[in-house]
């Protein structure tokens, strides 16, 4: 059974940092492209990050970039983002989610969500 | 503002059929067809329910249908359920730096 579990979300400053990860089990992680996407209290589904299966191609939304960076660890069968500079309009749930290996920009699997809170 | 446009709002009696659009541009759903739709049960996880344009992943009712016309993609549910009330947000690849764009979400009632 295919799982993405993150952890690493809670209650930051403004301009403070956080790492998010996401823990994979039950398919061959280092095989598929892996994305998070967030979802503001109340508003809907935003893109945030894509890094290829082996790592080398990595895209980012104009809202997050040069502040995030997603990374993973094949042999560890994770998935990150680092998170610098948070803002308040950083608070949302923030999802793992895999693309499917037959549909470009699909993602068939989600994790359950962790919670990032930027307040002062 | 979101990249794709949805209805903020559908409702449809049980047993009944039931239309979200999703319009975007050129640059993305009615460049490729790479447009897909995600069902959203509050407190809940996203759940693909179409994928490039029209196709169903294993275990997603036959009820649940997609097309695309220009750049407008549609997700049909026919013999609503209770269950189908939930959150529906289409996305598509866009050839923008973006990669992907969701659209604003559509929150479907069974009355």
């Amino acid at each position: 059974e295919v799982q993405l579990v993150e952890s690493g979300g809670g209650l930051v400053q403004p301009g403070g940092s956080l790492r998010l990860s996401c823990a994979a089990s039950g398919f061959t992680f280092s095989s598929y492209e892996m994305n998070w996407v967030r979802q503001a209290p109340g508003k809907g589904l935003e893109w945030v990050s894509y890094i290829s299966s082996s790592g080398s191609t990595i895209y980012y939304a104009d809202s997050v970039k040069g502040r995030f960076t997603i990374s993973r660890d094949n042999a560890k069968n994770s998935l990150y983002l680092q998170m610098n500079s948070l803002r308040a309009e950083d608070t949302a749930v923030y999802y793992c989610a895999r693309v499917m290996d037959t549909a470009m920009v699909t993602f068939d699997y989600w994790g359950q969500g962790t919670l990032v809170t930027v307040s002062s | 503002q979101s990249a794709l446009t949805q209805p903020a709002s559908v409702s449809g009696s049980p047993g009944q059929s039931i239309t979200i659009s999703c319009t975007g541009t050129s640059s993305d759903v009615g460049g490729y067809n790479y447009v897909s739709w995600y069902q959203q049960h509050p407190g809940k996880a996203p759940k693909l329910m179409i994928y490039e344009v029209s196709n169903r992943p294993s275990g997603v009712p036959d009820r649940f249908s997609g097309s695309k016309s220009g750049n407008t993609a549609s997700l049909t549910i026919s013999g609503l359920q209770a269950e189908d009330e939930a959150d529906y947000y289409c996305s598509s690849y866009t050839s923008s730096s973006t990669l992907v764009v969701f659209g604003g979400g559509t929150k479907l009632t069974v009355l």
